[in-house]
């Protein structure tokens, strides 16, 4: 199963938005309806963002947020901090249910 | 409290197998679905299977069919990753993470995660 794409790196600016995009056919049920999102920091474990699309856990800002169009899914940061550098991998359903996850794309908070 | 715990670093030769631990705890009764996902050193995140415990199942990534096994044990509330047939590629580190749905399509995401296992393989 392809590793669903994403953009290797974006940066942005502090206060500023950035955009991270998830696409490709990941052939799974739904198509991206189910997407989620996490973050990962070096040396960590990731930490959900969003599921479902656009739905976002306790606990994590609404700065976070989630969309998705026919083949593809994108996360949104606004108003950017320097603690939002680390790296942003989408997920969704591959066929018969299983999950892929997208290449992963690095933000850096210039 | 969701919680989720994962046994110590491991290291085996190639050819060798490796089991790797996950303890949940919090908000069990309702059942719940660990998930593994594997990554190599400063490579992405490789989804490798779930199981759902109550319900027996296990779905795996057409990567490790046929040397990947899941399992769970209800009465401790752990979970298993066993990967047999090791080579230097399987060197990384394994998280498992849970989440509360266990019948798809809402089991999609996972929302508490282990600090993982580093398992080294060499010889």
């Amino acid at each position: 199963q392809s590793a669903l794409n994403q953009p290797r790196s974006v940066s942005g600016s502090p206060g500023q938005s950035v955009t991270i995009s998830c696409g490709g056919s990941s052939g799974g049920f739904g198509g991206f309806r189910y997407v989620s999102w996490y973050q990962q920091n070096a040396g960590q474990a990731p930490r959900l963002l969003i599921y479902d699309v656009d739905k976002r856990p306790s606990g994590v800002p609404n700065r976070f947020s989630g969309s998705e169009s026919g083949i593809m899914a994108s996360l949104t940061i606004s108003d950017l901090q320097t603690d939002d550098e680390g790296e942003y991998y989408c997920c969704s359903f591959g066929p018969n249910f299983t999950l892929v996850f997208g290449g992963g794309t690095s933000l850096s908070v210039l | 409290q969701v919680q989720v715990v994962q046994s110590a670093a491991e290291v085996r030769e190639p050819g060798s197998s490796v089991k790797v631990s996950c303890e949940t705890s919090g908000a069990t009764s309702n059942g719940y679905t660990i998930n593994w996902v594997r990554q190599a050193p400063g490579q992405g995140l490789e989804w490798m299977g779930r199981v759902v415990p109550t319900l027996g199942v296990s779905t795996y990534a057409q990567t490790f069919q046929g040397r990947l096994t899941l399992g769970a044990d209800k009465s401790t509330n752990t979970a298993y990753m066993e990967l047999a047939s090791l080579t230097s590629d399987d060197t990384g580190v394994y998280f498992c993470a849970r989440v509360g749905p266990i019948l798809p399509p809402y089991y999609s995401y996972m929302a508490v995660w282990g600090k993982g296992t580093t398992v080294t393989v060499s010889s």
